[in-house]
C-alpha cells in the first residue's frame, strides 16, 4: 500500500514553546490530507482536514490559532503546535489520500509537554 | 448511540484460533475501512471495502451494504496479530471511527 511518514516519531519540548510536525505522502499525491489526535485508550479524534493550497478546515473545538496546519504541496503538510502545554501531550496522527481513493496512515507522532 | 459500533471490544485468543470481528454502522457510508494499530500507536490500512470480501493473506473482510455491517476475519491466528482492530466509515467525505477491538493472541 502507499506510503505515508512522520517526522519526528516523538518530541518531548517545554511548556510555552511550538513544535513542527510533518507529514509526507512518499508514493502518491496528497490532494487531502487529516490530522488526528488521540488519547491513550481512545479512538482517533479529527482535528482538522487540509486540501492542497487552501486552509484547513477545523473540527468544532479545535483552535485554529494553536494548531497551525499548513498543506502547501501535493506531498507535505505539517502540524504546529504553538505555545505548547502539558494538556497538548497527545499521540498526533497524519493521514492522506488522493482523490477518493483509500486513506492512508502516518505512524504517529508522540508529544510529550513538559 | 454510536455511528459505529464494534464487538467485542476486548478479545482473547489461542494461537491457530479463527478470529471474527463485527462492525455495525449507522450512517449512509461510501467506504469501510479496518485498520491495525500496534502498541506503539502507528496504524496500518488493511482493508477499504465498498462491496462484497477482500482477502489478504490470511485476513478476510467482508461488508453487507443493506444490513450495515462488516466482518473482519483472522485465520490461523499468530501472536504477532495482537493489536487494536479499529473500523472506520467514510461519511460522507470523513472517517467516523469504531471504539476499537483489542485482540490479545496467546502462544
Amino acid at each position: 500500500g502507499a506510503v505515508v511518514s512522520q517526522h519526528p516519531s516523538w518530541v518531548i519540548c517545554k511548556s510555552g514553546t511550538s513544535v513542527k510536525i510533518e507529514c509526507r505522502s512518499l508514493d502518491f499525491q496528497a490532494t487531502t490530507m487529516f490530522w488526528y489526535r488521540q488519547f491513550p485508550k481512545q479512538s482517533l479524534m479529527l482535528m482538522a482536514t487540509s486540501n492542497e493550497g487552501s486552509k484547513a478546515t477545523y473540527e468544532q473545538g479545535v483552535e485554529k490559532d494553536k494548531f497551525l496546519i499548513n498543506h502547501a504541496s501535493l506531498t507535505l503538510s505539517t502540524l504546529t503546535v504553538t505555545s505548547a502545554h502539558p494538556e497538548d501531550s497527545s499521540f498526533y496522527i497524519c493521514s492522506a489520500r488522493e482523490g477518493a481513493r483509500e486513506q492512508y496512515f502516518g505512524p504517529g507522532t508522540r508529544l510529550t509537554v513538559t | 448511540k454510536n455511528e459505529v459500533e464494534q464487538s467485542p471490544q476486548n478479545l482473547t485468543a489461542q494461537e491457530g484460533e479463527f478470529i471474527t470481528i463485527n462492525c455495525s454502522y449507522s450512517v449512509g457510508i461510501s467506504a469501510l475501512h479496518w485498520l491495525q494499530q500496534h502498541p506503539g500507536g502507528g496504524i496500518v490500512s488493511l482493508f477499504m471495502l465498498s462491496s462484497g470480501k477482500k482477502k489478504h493473506g490470511r485476513l478476510i473482510a467482508t461488508i453487507n451494504i443493506q444490513e450495515k455491517h462488516s466482518s473482519l476475519h483472522i485465520t490461523a491466528s499468530h501472536p504477532r496479530d495482537s493489536a487494536v482492530y479499529i473500523c472506520a466509515v467514510r461519511s460522507p467525505d470523513k472517517l467516523i471511527f469504531g471504539t476499537g477491538t483489542r485482540l490479545q493472541v496467546f502462544p
